[in-house]
């Protein structure tokens, strides 16, 4: 079985920390993603990689950034953690397929439930 | 630019009727669409995946969408719903360029009561 696993499932930070999440796969995938659900907005796209050492932005960057050092690695930084930060964040991987990196099946993690206070 | 919209952030059903969960893309038609499934505190899991093999997909735990190009939409069903189908379900669509990742509708609930 695939397995994405992250770091915490609860995590309860205060304004301007800094906030590190890890997400670590199991399947030698190339692509990983980091995403934040909201309840009503759905999933949006933070950050995602195809390779080591790439990223690109997605749809809502600001605030964050990434690192992916290892193939099975890829860490979510929130710099200076702010209360519009709180959310459920979501880390998913997948093979490549294709052309675009969204072709694969992605395969998601638990989830962590971040509190900014 | 590709997007896509479900039709209702909540649908309620009673056990054993019919689900009928809908999903509109807009109009190119994309390479991938995808159902997926989020059941309570857990990350979400693929239902089904239509790649233009077949217009009608069958997926997990008795589900199946119909990929309908003139109506622009691929909406998921299953003819008996059980309690255990209550979770969040997300439509996906891919679009053709190669830097972009999957784009996500708002996600429908799903209440089955008995």
């Amino acid at each position: 079985d695939v397995k994405v696993t992250q770091s915490s499932r609860y995590l309860v930070k205060r304004t301007g920390e800094k906030v590190f999440l890890e997400c670590v796969q199991d399947m030698d995938h190339e692509n990983m993603f980091w995403y934040r659900q909201d309840p009503g907005l759905g999933l949006r796209l933070i950050y995602f990689s195809y390779d080591v050492k790439m990223k690109e932005k997605g749809d809502i960057p600001e605030g964050y950034s990434v690192s992916r050092e290892k193939k099975e690695r890829f860490s979510l930084i929130l710099e200076s953690a702010s209360t519009n930060q709180t959310s459920m964040y979501l880390c998913a991987s997948s093979f490549r397929e294709g052309l675009a990196v969204s072709w694969g099946e992605q395969y998601f993690g638990p989830g962590t439930r971040l509190t900014v206070t | 630019a590709q997007s896509v919209t479900q039709l209702g952030s909540h649908v309620s059903v009673s056990e054993g009727a019919l689900v009928l969960l809908r999903c509109n893309y807009s109009s190119s038609v994309p390479p991938y669409l995808f159902w997926y499934v989020q059941y309570p505190n857990q990350g979400l899991q693929l239902l089904l995946k239509y790649t233009s093999a077949a217009t009608l997909v069958k997926g997990i735990n008795g589900f199946e969408a119909e990929f309908k190009k003139s109506e622009t939409s691929f909406h998921l069903t299953k003819p008996s719903a059980h309690m255990s189908d209550a979770a969040e379900y997300f439509c996906a669509v891919t679009s053709n360029q190669a830097g972009t990742a999957l784009i996500f509708g708002k996600g429908t609930t799903l209440s089955v009561s008995s």
